[in-house]
């Protein structure tokens, strides 16, 4: 039973750099959340999508952000261009309709030199 | 309003040992509360959820304690493992876990 997957699972790169996170849900979930983890501000949520729609985009940080679902079975999230302060953990969720919890990717750790 | 306030930051408990977190929220609108529990290197995974119309729930050797008048709800893990050693948040959303707020999380290490 295939779980969220994200690639990729490192990425370095340098400041400037245009960067791609890849996330699958989970199949027949409807729901895709993006967050951020640091240590300084915890796990954020940047965006949501229910059936391949953006619901919810409060929280992606600046406009260097911008995330995609072109199909049920694929999401990106870019940052272009990176900077040092976008250096974080990366977490892909699906879930289901209802009163279904969130299955969250092993992440993407992003590091901006 | 939106915060979720969890402590504390780092805890320790000696194997066979009691661990409690403590989490306060302020959003009345929120009506469902989950903690996860973080192993290095993965991502969060789903423990145990309350919903505010039970004060307690209790899944083998874990337990939701919720007083919704204080707005406050607390993990309760008996009989501590070293394998429940890792980072342990909780979290809180409103109409139906679609947006979900999260704890700074602690960090729990369990001595052998």
């Amino acid at each position: 039973d295939a779980g969220v997957i994200q690639s990729p699972r490192h990425e370095v790169t340098e400041m400037g750099q245009e960067v791609t996170l890849r996330c699958k849900p989970i199949s027949g979930h409807d729901y895709l959340f993006w967050y951020r983890q640091t240590m300084m501000r915890g796990l954020e949520l940047l965006i949501y999508f229910n059936n391949n729609v953006p619901i919810d985009d409060s929280g992606m940080p600046e406009d260097r952000f911008s995330a995609k679902m072109p199909n049920a079975s694929f999401s990106t999230l870019k940052i272009q261009p990176s900077e040092p302060r976008d250096s974080a953990v990366y977490f892909c969720a699906s879930r289901l309709t209802g009163n279904q919890p969130q299955h969250f990717g092993d992440g993407t750790r992003l590091s901006i030199l | 309003q939106q915060q979720v306030k969890q402590s504390p930051q780092s805890l320790i408990v000696q194997k066979g040992g009691i661990s409690i977190i403590n989490c306060a929220y302020e959003n009345t609108a929120f009506d469902y509360f989950p903690w996860y529990q973080q192993f290095p290197g993965k991502g969060p995974a789903l423990l145990i959820a309350i919903r505010p119309d039970v004060s307690e729930k209790k899944e083998g050797r874990f337990t939701i304690s919720f007083n919704k008048s204080a707005k406050q709800f607390s993990l309760h893990i008996m009989d501590s493992q070293p394998g429940d050693s890792a980072t342990y948040f909780c979290a809180a959303s409103s109409q139906g876990a679609q947006k979900l707020v999260f704890g700074q999380g602690t960090r729990l290490t369990i001595n052998p």
